[in-house]
């Protein structure tokens, strides 16, 4: 079964850390992967697409990382600021005979903290 | 900026009565989904449509059906809502490509059955 999962299920830190944020995933044959922002309450906003020959992708203070040969991602968010609180999605997407279906992980929860 | 409207964002139905939840996207795209994302299961996709007067099932088209009569507008209907479709629906579109194509998403709806 193609899975995706994320670690932490949730994260508090202070403004102006740095957090990763993790994805590894089953699913196969990739596509590519992308990293999705939902604020609370509000629909999912495209942070990155990183097909399997990219391996960074920066996005602001979003810096995506992906390792098609172990299958896991990574979300790096530089200086953290109150407005990054929100949950972080990874996405996979996989070939079908009828595109590319989507495969989507829990989320993790950060929250930023004065 | 591509722009996704949900035209309901909160509503609450009676348990056995017909829901319709619209989709409007403005930028000419031809794939349009329809997810439903609760907690701790992540977005999972009920109906997607490719083009007009298609539509595919998704992972859960159970108790629901889509209309895509225009290119723009995608609705999601629940023939007799049940307490268990109480849930978030989140609209979706984006361009028809293979490659990493941005997904965009509406604001959702949230619907209640009680």
């Amino acid at each position: 079964k193609n899975q995706v999962e994320q670690s932490p299920q949730s994260l508090i830190i202070l403004e102006g850390k740095n957090c990763t944020l993790q994805c590894n995933y089953t699913v196969s044959p990739f596509s590519n992967l992308r990293w999705y922002k939902q604020d609370t309450g509000r629909g999912p906003v495209s942070l990155t697409i990183m097909t399997f020959s990219e391996n960074t992708k920066s996005n602001g203070r979003y810096t995506a990382t992906l390792d098609a040969d172990t299958k896991q991602s990574s979300l790096h968010i530089t200086a953290s600021q109150l407005s990054d609180s929100a949950s972080y999605i990874c996405v996979v997407s996989v070939f079908t005979g009828g595109g590319n279906k989507l495969t989507f992980g829990t989320g993790t929860q950060l929250k930023v903290e004065l | 900026d591509v722009k996704v409207t949900q035209s309901s964002r909160y509503l609450v139905k009676r348990t056995g009565e017909k829901v319709f939840l619209e989709c409007v996207q403005d930028m000419d795209h031809e794939n349009m989904f329809w997810y439903r994302q609760d907690p701790g299961l992540g977005l999972r996709l009920i109906y997607f449509s490719y083009d007009v007067k298609m539509k595919e099932k998704g992972d859960i088209p159970e108790g629901y059906s889509v209309s895509r009569e225009k290119k723009e507008r995608f609705s999601l209907i629940l023939e007799s809502a049940s307490t268990n479709q109480t849930s978030m629906y989140l609209c979706a579109s984006s361009l028809w490509t293979n490659s990493g194509n941005t997904i965009y998403f509406g604001e959702g709806s949230w619907l209640t059955v009680v």
